[in-house]
């Protein structure tokens, strides 16, 4: 199986903040790779998806890039809005596999 | 518009069954494939189980696999997730979501949760 790592686990930030998140993959997994946010008692909300596809209605704030086994997603100029969890997701096998998720906590 | 909407979790006894649906309205079901994913209290998203448009491919996470069944009733709109032999670490809310060709999971249900507890 696809093991999926994302860091760093907790990412402290202040709105204006530009900030990264990095995920790995134990093998290769193309670009088949999305990436979600998700608030306390809601459902993930998916951001970009085939690595760097942003999601119709994203702010354009939110980027991705990558390909093979090492990914980013990038928030320029973070909003009030954007504390939250986020998660990566590889899709190249049948089977998907979430990362562990990165907490974005204001600082 | 796009509505997934998750019924029957609760409270079952450890060894127990439940099954999970599914309803979905406001687009095409029978052309998207439909996973199922779980999140434990306070914890990350775990992926559970996939089933193609049709039904004939399936697969599952090892952690569930030989005890859930995935299924899907395209003249009802609805995925179905039976839990057998359930164990408490199996306890979270369940998300249905669809997923595009080639593209991630872009519509979730609300969730339902259940738990394993005796």
């Amino acid at each position: 199986d696809i093991q999926m790592t994302q860091s760093p686990s907790t990412l402290s930030a202040s709105a204006g903040d530009r900030v990264t998140i990095t995920c790995r993959a134990s093998q290769s997994i193309s670009n088949w790779l999305a990436w979600y946010q998700q608030k306390p008692g809601k459902a993930p909300k998916i951001l970009i998806y085939k690595a760097s596809s942003l999601e119709s209605g994203v702010p354009s704030r939110f980027s991705g890039s990558g390909s093979g086994t090492e990914f980013t997603l990038n928030i320029s100029s973070l909003q009030p809005d954007d504390f939250a969890t986020y998660y990566c997701q590889q899709y190249n096998s049948y089977s998907h596999t979430f990362g562990q998720g990165t907490k974005l906590e204001i600082k | 518009q796009v509505q997934l909407v998750e019924s029957g979790g609760g409270v079952v006894q450890p060894g127990r069954s439940l099954r999970l649906s599914c309803a979905a309205s406001g687009f095409i079901f029978s052309n998207y494939a439909m996973h199922w994913v779980r999140q434990a209290p306070g914890k990350g998203l775990e992926w559970v189980a996939v089933i193609s448009y049709a039904g004939g491919n399936k697969d599952y996470a090892d952690s569930v696999k030989g005890r859930f069944t995935i299924s899907r009733d395209n003249s009802k709109n609805t995925v179905y997730l039976q839990m057998n032999s359930l164990r408490a670490e199996d306890t979270a809310v369940y998300y249905c979501a669809r997923r595009p060709q080639g593209q991630g999971l872009d519509y979730w249900g609300q969730g339902t949760l259940v738990t394993v507890s005796s």
